[in-house]
């Protein structure tokens, strides 16, 4: 069973104090791994998707990165409107369409 | 296009009836996804279809959940005899291809059972 754990659950930081969200995964073969950011009341919007250990993205404040066993949203110089629930999630080789997400880490950036 | 519209936002519905939702997704996407969100948790797979055809069903899906996407347009999701367990947030993706370039996905309808 595919399983994704985020860490930490919460996190407050204040505006422009950088920091990194964990997320730990075990997968039968990874097909992707995607980080989503979710809004109060909206669905999911999607920001990356890493295939690959070692591989890197990048977009405005954000960066993934992604190893055999894991992957790490580094935040750099937050700003409010950064404040989000933060989703990472797996999907596994073998043609299944399945994304198994994890809870999320909340953050919320202090102006 | 104004992206994965679902109907409706809300609904409250009395434990034991039946409820449908509907989900329109951006047009020129084949396939769709949904999805159960309850609070604190991460979404969860319930099934995909590409195009028309059901090709994955969630095995915690139980026999009174049912999904169609007729002529694969828009999909409805129906929940029978609903139970307080069903509450949650119902959640509706669609992407063009391979889900690996990310879903986009709607606002959800929330699920209250009384």
């Amino acid at each position: 069973e595919d399983q994704v754990t985020q860490s930490p659950e919460a996190l407050r930081l204040q505006e422009g104090e950088s920091s990194s969200l964990n997320c730990s995964y075990t997968v039968s073969g990874l097909r992707g791994l995607f980080w989503y950011r979710q809004d109060p009341g909206k669905g999911p919007e999607f920001l990356f998707t890493l295939y690959s250990a070692g591989e890197e993205k990048e977009k405005e404040r954000l960066k993934a990165t992604l190893t055999k066993k894991e992957s790490f949203l580094h935040i750099t110089a937050p700003k409010p409107e950064d404040s989000a629930t933060y989703l990472c999630a797996v999907q596994a080789r073998g043609g299944y369409q399945k994304v198994t997400f994890g809870i999320g880490t909340k953050l919320q950036v202090i102006p | 296009d104004t992206g994965v519209s679902q109907d409706p936002r809300h609904k409250i519905t009395k434990r034991g009836q039946n409820v449908t939702f509907r989900c329109d997704p951006i047009s020129e996407h084949n396939r769709l996804y949904w999805y159960r969100q309850t609070l604190g948790q991460g979404p969860e797979f319930l099934t995909y279809f590409q195009n028309e055809a059901q090709l994955e069903k969630s095995r915690l899906l139980s026999d009174r959940f049912s999904a169609e996407r007729p002529k694969g347009s828009f999909s409805t999701l129906e929940i029978q005899r609903t139970e307080q367990g069903d509450s949650a947030m119902y959640l509706c993706a669609s992407s063009l291809s391979e889900g690996l370039y990310g879903y986009t996905f709607g606002s959800g309808t929330r699920l209250t059972v009384v």
